[in-house]
């Protein structure tokens, strides 16, 4: 089945403490990206790639990082995080044609930053 | 910044009524995507329109982009319990194949039996 998997589902850390959040897509598209998701403020885009080793900054990228050694798998890493980081995260992946193939997104991590 | 502003922001009618959606920007966009998200779970595309004045229809939903590529709006017809979700677009911004996909904040819709 395609899809693109994202874990955990549900994280609860404390300001300060690295973490990372795995994504992983079996459609083996170019396309990923990352977003978060706050009440009244719809999806932003924190980072995206649009191929194995090329990342770039979305619209709020600040204190997140990314990587993209493989094309499958794109892990968001939160060095250092804050409660303000606190939010719904969705990874998405599509062909590199964004407006010519439908985003598939993940099914969300929740993280809570105390 | 190109910006996507959706109206209203919560809706709530009754099954059988008709609605409309309508997203905005001052910005052309390339293309825009509609979403639909359920709790619990990431958007599903529904329509993706390209050319400007295009008209899509998705069973009772239709969906229309602006002729100036600027608006896109979303009418859904006679609407059943199962529309309720939160609706989403989403533009392409600037020359296309950016990479940069815009959203707006969404439109929450509930449909009452």
């Amino acid at each position: 089945e395609a899809q693109v998997t994202q874990n955990p589902r549900y994280l609860i850390t404390v300001t300060g403490k690295k973490l990372t959040v795995t994504c992983s897509q079996n459609m083996n598209h170019e396309y990923m990206s990352w977003y978060r998701q706050d009440p009244g403020l719809g999806l932003r885009q924190i980072y995206y790639s649009m191929n194995v080793e090329v990342t770039d900054k979305g619209d709020v990228p600040e204190g997140y990082k990314v990587s993209r050694k493989e094309k499958r798998n794109f892990p968001l890493i939160l060095e250092s995080p804050s409660p303000n980081q606190t939010s719904l995260y969705f990874c998405a992946s599509s062909w590199i044609r964004v407006h010519n193939s439908p985003l598939h997104f993940g099914n969300g991590t929740r993280l809570t930053v105390t | 910044t190109q910006l996507l502003e959706q109206s209203p922001q919560f809706l709530s009618i009754q099954e059988g009524e008709n609605l409309t959606v309508y997203c905005n920007s001052s910005s052309v966009f390339s293309s825009l995507q509609w979403y639909r998200q359920e709790p619990g779970e990431g958007p599903v595309l529904l329509v993706t329109v390209v050319t400007g004045g295009e008209v899509k229809k998705l069973k009772r939903l239709t969906f229309q982009f602006g002729d100036a590529r600027k608006d896109s709006s979303l009418h859904i017809t006679a609407a059943q319990p199962g529309d309720t979700g939160l609706y989403l677009c989403a533009g392409e911004g600037g020359s296309s194949n950016t990479g940069k996909l815009i959203f707006g904040q969404g439109t929450t819709l509930q449909v009452k039996p």
